[in-house]
């Protein structure tokens, strides 16, 4: 059964770091992408990047660059997403989401989210 | 702000067909496939309708999508309480590198 198993909730601090975690299972990690989608507070989705665990390549929506930073360890079967400063505007949950095969724009598999709350 | 355009709500009784549609552009729905997620409240997404038209595994064919040019839509016939929910249009948007989703439509089942 594939799953994808996130992270705890986190509550930080403005200016803090974090990294907030996916563990995929019961599938070939490397031959699926990871994307990564926030939705904010009693909002809609928003994709907010991508990676591909086989060459670590990573695209980023380009309302986002530089503010986040997407990463995988293959041993582990393991994405991350992390920050290196919060703001109070990345308060939302937070999900990791695999792309369907062949590198297919469309996300077949869920986790369960992970809820970011900054505050100070 | 987002380029995919969907009607904030829709309902309709028990058994009856509700459409919701999702309007974009040249850049997104007119040259890339369309997705539909459906997120039921306190839930993370899921995915009812990829590559326009195809349904995964497990998904009833209640569910069913179209896409003409630039618009798109999701029909849900024989409604049932359990469809209430959110629901996104989705589609990659080429001149801005972005996966885009639409603004969501809440569905109410009377």
């Amino acid at each position: 059964e594939v799953q994808l198993v996130q992270s705890g909730a986190e509550v930080k601090k403005p200016g803090e770091s974090l990294r907030i975690s996916c563990q995929g299972s019961g599938y070939s990690f490397a031959s699926y992408w990871i994307s990564w989608v926030r939705q904010m507070p009693g909002k809609g989705l928003e994709w907010m990047g991508r990676i591909n665990p086989s060459d670590s390549y990573t695209n980023y929506s380009p309302s986002l660059q530089g503010h986040v930073t997407v990463s995988v360890d293959k041993s582990t079967g393991t994405a991350y997403f992390q920050w290196s400063s919060l703001q109070p505007s990345d308060t939302a949950i937070y999900y990791c989401a695999r792309h369907g095969p062949w590198g297919s724009i469309y996300f077949d598999y869920w986790g369960q989210g992970t809820l970011v709350t900054v505050s100070s | 702000q987002s380029v995919l355009t969907q009607p904030p709500s829709a309902s309709g009784t028990p058994g009856q067909r509700v459409t919701i549609s999702c309007s974009g552009g040249s850049s997104n729905i007119g040259g890339n496939t369309v997705n539909w997620y459906q997120q039921l409240p306190g839930t993370a997404p899921k995915l009812l309708i990829y590559n326009n038209d195809q349904r995964p595994s497990g998904v009833p064919d209640r569910f069913s999508g179209s896409k003409s040019g630039t618009s798109a839509s999701l029909a849900i016939s024989g409604l049932q309480s359990e469809d209430e929910a959110d629901y996104y249009c989705a589609a990659w948007h080429d001149s801005l590198t972005d996966y885009v989703f639409g603004t969501g439509t809440r569905v109410t089942v009377l």
